[in-house]
């Protein structure tokens, strides 16, 4: 049971304009999100995170919106920089209790940013 | 410079051989965790452990054993026993134990077999 779902293996887009990765899940629980980018044979590194008490946090190029009704939150790049292409994981997690730093991670969207 | 150091990066094993991978940080964390990745599927939590002597099973913790003897070290054992070994294996660590907080990730070992 997939927790986590990132429905879109891929996405290409060009140089300077937005990049839009989005993420669902279907946990009531989850309460705080990630985003990590991951390079190839390299381990992944954050990016970015929200909790649920907000709906949107940016940080610089990076901004990542919440939709708790919808269960979906979504990572824009703008602009979209050619070092930019990696791997991006969304990683969700249900604070408090037992569930401590463990993250449910989604499948991952390669992104491709074309010069 | 602190971080979390893995190896080997790269590890070849016959069938039925037991292989351990080690994972050392310095960043004075109490959680270290273990995941897999494998293509076209998120990372998944094999071990975890929040403190020194103590370690809880994740979500695929079949075919695999860990210890924690010390605060920097987390090895992971892949057993025989575990059916699909190949795969890439990251080491990850957090600061605080009592919330999510974000995973520091060694750079992965990837491992082979023959």
């Amino acid at each position: 049971d997939q927790q986590v779902k990132q429905n879109s293996p891929s996405l290409s887009v060009q140089e300077g304009r937005i990049s839009i990765l989005n993420c669902d899940y279907t946990n009531s629980m989850f309460d705080y999100f990630l985003w990590y980018k991951k390079y190839p044979a390299e381990g992944p590194t954050f990016l970015i995170s929200i909790s649920s008490i907000k709906d949107k946090n940016e940080d610089g190029r990076f901004t990542v919106f919440l939709n708790k009704s919808a269960k979906h939150l979504s990572l824009h790049i703008v602009p979209s920089q050619p070092g930019d292409s990696a791997v991006y994981f969304c990683a969700a997690s249900a604070l408090g209790g037992t569930s401590y730093g463990k993250l449910t991670f989604g499948q991952g969207t390669i992104l491709t940013v074309h010069p | 410079d602190g971080g979390i150091t893995q190896s080997p990066k790269y590890l070849f094993r016959k069938e039925g051989q037991n292989v351990t991978l080690s994972c050392e940080q310095n960043l004075n964390h109490d959680a270290m965790y273990w995941y897999r990745q494998d293509p076209g599927q998120g990372l998944r939590l094999i071990y975890y452990s929040q403190i020194v002597n103590d370690f809880q099973k994740g979500d695929i913790a079949e075919g695999y054993s860990v210890s924690r003897e010390k605060k920097e070290s987390f090895p992971l054992t892949v057993t025989s026993a575990q059916k699909n070994p190949t795969a890439f294996y990251l080491c990850a660590s957090t600061l605080d134990r009592g919330a999510a907080g974000e995973l520091f990730f060694g750079e992965g070992s990837r491992l082979t077999v023959l």
